[in-house]
């Protein structure tokens, strides 16, 4: 069985700084998807970024990008110049390949960010 | 806009009374999930479909059933909700292309009284 997990339960930076929120992973798949999503307070969940296994490139998004870390089983999160909007619970999830079909997604617990005026 | 839709938002029952909570799509997704989240935890599974194929996860009690009439639409139904199913439940969806995003629904808060 796969486990995700994010370390940090609680975060906060300052506006227009950069965070970095840590997640890591096991499994023995070779093969996989992961996330991270963006809960915002009483709003619903959207995607921040994905990044697939197979690729050594780390995947970018404006202000989000990540550092995958293959060998590591790490999938951390970089918020570039933090907007208060940006306040939110963020989540790391992980997702095993199937040729057919999709699988679920595996959740880490969350980490809630406060972006400070 | 293509989306996922949950009705209602905020929903209150009584310890034992059955409910129905409601989700619709127009993504036209093969793939729908139900998630229970209780406060500041991460979403848990309960349920997923594959087309019409039902895959409940095993950890998932029995009080909770699910129906999909057709592709658009997923119930969830607790059938004698206690004081623990307070949650919040999101509807998700996906396609079935390998490794492809989940779209998630508003959610529906549940509060037993």
């Amino acid at each position: 069985a796969q486990t995700v997990t994010q370390s940090q339960p609680e975060m906060s930076v300052q506006e227009a700084e950069t965070v970095t929120l840590s997640c890591t992973y096991d499994t023995s798949e070779s093969n996989y998807y992961l996330f991270w999503y963006k809960q915002p307070p009483s709003r619903q969940m959207i995607l921040v970024i994905r990044q697939e296994a197979y690729k050594q490139q780390n995947a970018t998004e404006n202000r989000f990008s990540v550092n995958f870390q293959k060998a590591a089983k790490s999938f951390s999160l970089k918020i570039s110049d933090s907007q208060l909007g940006d306040t939110a619970m963020y989540f790391c999830a992980f997702m095993k390949h199937a040729n057919s079909g999709n699988t679920p997604l595996v959740f880490g617990k969350g980490t809630r960010l406060s972006v400070i005026a | 806009d293509a989306m996922v839709i949950q009705n209602p938002r905020y929903q209150v029952t009584q310890f034992g009374k059955p409910v129905t909570l409601s989700c619709s799509q127009t993504l036209n997704h093969n793939v729908m999930y139900w998630y229970q989240q209780k406060s500041s935890q991460a979403p848990k599974l309960l349920f997923h479909y594959y087309d019409k194929d039902f895959n409940n996860e095993a950890d998932t009690p029995d009080n909770f059933q699910s129906r999909r009439p057709n592709t658009s639409f997923c119930f969830l139904d607790i059938r004698s909700p206690g004081l623990g199913d307070a949650a919040m439940y999101l509807c998700a969806t996906s396609s079935t292309l390998p490794g492809e995003t989940q779209y998630f629904g508003p959610g529906t808060r549940l509060l037993v009284l």
